[in-house]
């Protein structure tokens, strides 16, 4: 079974400027969640969806922003870039809302310039 | 407050011995689920073990323990028989209440180098 994908794995971008990420979770499961990881603040929650819904939404600016697909599918965007958005960004993925185990995929580094 | 925190940022182990990886939450939540992740240099987490606040006995994963005292909200990773390929970093996190779905709040984490 293939796991968690994300797309891309690297990207930079020029402050201001607007950047999509993808997430495709595994097969079957339906809640995806977002991390931002930084080296000073290190994992923090962004939003989960689950069912095309944002389920939970973490401490972040409206310039973080997603959307979950009918196939389970999610995205992620940041507007107007800053130079510390530069992070990791993880998504992960599990069955249920409900289930024990969430699976991460590999992240996109974004670096801002 | 701090909700997970982990106050070993690095630790050296001898290859083949067992090492403990030390976490202590705060919640005032009943319900409760907590997680260890192991995450490489690659950047990928990689999910080890689940504890729930009531389960009655310590989760156990293979090399992977999880010694879950709950009066003293700690729920510290055991790993038996270090490898070299157990060098990594290690993170502790937390799901309060039962219908936060994947929302995890994370410990600052703890780098562990296994020496041959």
């Amino acid at each position: 079974k293939a796991g968690v994908t994300q797309t891309p794995r690297y990207l930079i971008k020029t402050r201001g400027q607007q950047v999509t990420l993808s997430c495709s979770p595994i097969s079957g499961h339906r809640s995806v969640s977002w991390y931002q990881q930084t080296p000073g603040q290190g994992l923090q929650f962004l939003f989960e969806y689950f069912s095309e819904t944002q389920r939970n939404k973490g401490n972040f600016p409206g310039r973080f922003s997603g959307r979950q697909f009918s196939n389970s599918r999610s995205e992620m965007n940041v507007s107007t870039l800053e130079l510390g958005d530069s992070a990791l960004y993880l998504c992960a993925s599990s069955l249920s809302r409900e289930n024990s185990e969430q699976y991460f995929g590999p992240g996109t580094r974004l670096t801002v310039t | 407050a701090q909700k997970i925190t982990q106050t070993q940022p690095g630790m050296f182990v001898q290859e083949k011995e067992a090492v403990t990886l030390d976490c202590t939450y705060d919640t005032s939540d009943p319900s409760y689920g907590l997680f260890w992740y192991k995450q490489p240099s690659s950047g990928e987490m990689i999910f080890l073990i689940y504890q729930g606040s009531y389960d009655q006995q310590n989760a156990t994963e293979g090399r992977y323990s999880l010694n879950f005292q709950k009066a003293r909200k700690s729920a510290n990773l055991v790993i038996s028989a270090s490898q070299l390929g157990d060098s990594a970093m290690y993170f502790c996190a937390m799901r309060e209440g039962w219908n936060q779905g994947g929302k995890l709040i994370f410990g600052q984490g703890t780098e562990l180098s296994v020496k041959p």
